[in-house]
């Protein structure tokens, strides 16, 4: 069974500009959570989907949003991009909702650096 | 809202002794999950084990183990027989069983410990 993919693996942009990272779930999986991490704050969650619709959300601004597709797959926007936004980005899915207590399935991640 | 506090940023090992990392916990609710990640050098992260707050049994899964102790909010993770493989960062992480009125919040990590196991 595929594990969680992530594209791209590596992506680099520019202050003000937005960016879309994309999430493939475990086949069956459809809940899709999303964190950033990086050397200074950790891991922290940004939010999760589940059948299309936003769940819950971290404590992040609004520029940070996303969306669920039918399939399960995800994807992250970032607007306004700004140095602070670069971090490694991790998305992992669940068969279930959060709550329910099933381990979450990571990806490699999508590493986003802000000149 | 809960905090997982990993007291130890770094532990380094012989190969094929036994280690224990620390982890504890505060929370308010009575019904929570919690689990061990390792994230190696090719930073993906992968599940260790896991443990459901309501039950008394310690997990265990081959060469890693938990000692759970609800009151005292502490879920210490042993690794035995350790191996040059085990060598990654380890995170402890807390997730809440609500499942309505907005769910859990994902998934809160610890700040991590760096395993470094010495050949």
């Amino acid at each position: 069974k595929a594990g969680v993919t992530q594209t791209p693996r590596y992506l680099i942009k520019t202050r003000g500009q937005q960016v879309t990272l994309s999430c493939s779930p475990i086949s069956g999986h459809r809940s899709v959570s999303w964190y950033q991490q990086t050397p200074g704050q950790g891991l922290q969650f940004l939010f999760e989907y589940f059948s299309e619709t936003q769940r819950n959300k971290g404590n992040f601004p609004g520029r940070f949003s996303g969306r669920q597709f039918s399939n399960s797959r995800s994807e992250m926007n970032v607007s306004t991009l700004e140095l602070g936004d670069s971090a490694l980005y991790l998305c992992a899915s669940s068969p279930g909702v959060q709550g329910a207590g099933q381990p979450q399935h990571f990806g490699d991640g999508t590493r986003l650096s802000i000149l | 809202a809960q905090t997982v506090t990993q007291s130890q940023p770094e532990m380094s090992v012989q190969e094929a002794e036994t280690v224990t990392l620390s982890c504890t916990y505060d929370t308010s609710e009575n019904n929570y999950y919690l689990f061990w990640y390792k994230q190696p050098p090719s930073r993906q992260m992968i599940l260790v084990i896991r443990q459901e707050a309501y039950k008394q049994q310690n997990a265990t899964e081959n060469r890693f183990s938990v000692n759970f102790q609800k009151a005292a909010k502490s879920f210490s993770l042993k690794i035995s027989d350790s191996q040059l493989g085990d060598t990654a960062m380890y995170f402890c992480a807390f997730m809440g069983g609500r499942l309505v009125g907005g769910g859990a919040d994902g998934l809160t990590f610890g700040k991590g410990t760096h395993l470094i196991i010495q050949p």
